[in-house]
């Protein structure tokens, strides 16, 4: 089993809808959470980090962390085709350790 | 605007010779930087952690006499492809910790490497 497992898509939505990204993850001692952006051909764009369960929303993104249930979400509201990008979710346990990415999710989202 | 820097965004090479790709942290200092590999629709692969002043921490399988790694300051760490094949045609991108408010990892913007 993968420490953080995420579904790759590929998600085709239309533009305007709300999108759900999520990962789940199987050790208990990742403490902070990220949310990276990937356009293709390009390195990963920070979008979201947080480090304690509860909502954080930035602008169209809400990041969801609930660390009982080890699951963390992103929601994407009102996606634009800019969006359209692949989203990798990424966990650490402390600042001296690397980051554990999920296998990115790949939208589209259609105008 | 970017905080990590990667040079050259694209290169070619011919199977043989090496090819170097720097990364640079451009207004902070970064004691540790990583460097990773994505093939084609696929997640990123850590290939290393470069530490300032000391040997970088090479992953499982990551050939450390193929692949080069000097961290020799706080803003800059490269990647040596010695005797480049064609196999080792990817994206290759870096990543450094910021500092402060920004304790977190930000990446470069890749490089791509085509061996001919």
């Amino acid at each position: 089993q993968k420490e953080v497992e995420q579904d790759p898509g590929p998600l085709s939505v239309p533009e305007g809808a709300i999108v759900s990204l999520n990962c789940t993850y199987s050790n208990s001692a990742f403490q902070y959470f990220m949310w990276y952006r990937q356009y293709s051909r390009k390195g990963p764009e920070l979008l979201m980090y947080t480090y304690s369960s509860g909502n954080k929303e930035d602008g169209r993104f809400t990041a969801q962390v609930d660390k009982s249930s080890k699951y963390i979400s992103l929601f994407i509201r009102d996606s634009q085709p800019s969006d359209s990008a692949t989203y990798l979710c990424a966990m650490e346990m402390g600042s001296a350790r690397q980051l554990t990415f999920g296998s990115g999710t790949q939208l589209t989202v259609l105008p | 605007g970017a905080v990590v820097s990667q040079h050259p965004s694209r290169v070619i090479c011919k199977s043989g010779t090496s090819v170097k790709i720097e990364c640079r942290s451009l207004d902070f200092q970064a004691t540790t930087m990583f460097w990773y590999r994505q093939f084609p629709k696929q997640s990123l692969m850590l290939m290393a952690t470069s530490n300032e002043g000391s040997k970088a921490t090479y992953e499982q399988g990551v050939e450390k006499d193929k692949f080069l790694i000097n961290h020799a300051s706080l803003t800059l760490s490269t990647l040596t492809v010695t005797s480049a094949h064609p196999e080792d045609s990817s994206f290759y991108i870096c990543s450094a910790r910021g500092q402060g408010a920004r304790n977190t990892i930000y990446f470069g913007e890749g490089s791509w490497l085509t061996v001919v």
